[in-house]
């Protein structure tokens, strides 16, 4: 019964600091997503990869870059933080036109 | 850019109490689907509707998909402190093979 599991849950990041957020999910699932969730807002796409081997910017993508390692896992990478990256980041998967699944979230602080 | 815009944004009721959620757009979608999200957890799907004026219902919660696929609406009767939470639409583009989110709902019954 994993699902979508993200790690880490929470992280501290100074500015200018790299990190890399991991998400893998169970269910043989072709698409692949990272969002983003500011306080009281709604969620806002950052990248996402239709299939293995592919990936496509969101709406948000600067600062952020994505690698699609198989099927199963999506990365997300900061390479240089910033304030404005403080955020909740949600990973998530799907077929196309089917349920959306979602990880749990990492809360990101970037100081 | 497929926007789509969630009124009201906060609302706060008394146990009870009926209340609508809208979701609109300019743009028509193949389906709609609704989420409910509560705090330190991801989104998690409530229904899905595909077909123009289709209305579903799920206990005290009926969801409507305008004729033009353009906009919805939820409805709950009778809120219960239980129904608290995020409420977020998504729209889906079957051939950008990706959902726009709304910025949601959040909805407080008070007991």
């Amino acid at each position: 019964n994993a699902g979508v599991t993200q790690t880490p849950k929470f992280q501290v990041l100074k500015t200018g600091q790299s990190m890399t957020l991991q998400c893998a999910q169970d269910m043989n699932h072709n698409s692949m997503y990272w969002y983003r969730q500011d306080p009281g807002m709604g969620l806002r796409l950052i990248y996402y990869s239709a299939s293995e081997g592919t990936t496509d910017k969101g709406e948000v993508p600067n600062g952020y870059n994505v690698s699609r390692l198989n099927k199963r896992e999506f990365s997300l990478r900061l390479e240089s933080a910033a304030p404005s990256q403080t955020s909740v980041y949600f990973c998530a998967s799907s077929e196309v036109g089917y349920t959306i699944y979602f990880g749990e979230g990492s809360w990101l602080t970037v100081v | 850019t497929q926007l789509l815009e969630q009124s009201p944004q906060f609302l706060s009721i008394q146990e009870g109490e009926n209340l609508t959620v809208y979701c609109n757009s300019s743009s028509v979608f193949s389906s709609l689907q609704w989420y409910r999200q509560e705090p330190g957890e991801g989104p998690v799907l409530l229904v899905t509707v595909v077909t123009g004026g289709e209305v579903k219902k799920l206990k005290r919660l009926t969801f409507q998909f305008g004729d033009a696929r353009k906009d919805s609406s939820l409805h709950i009767t009778a809120a219960q402190p239980g129904d608290t939470g995020l409420y977020l639409c998504a729209g889906l583009n079957t051939n950008a093979g990706k959902s726009t989110f709304g910025d949601g709902t959040t909805l407080t019954v008070k007991p």
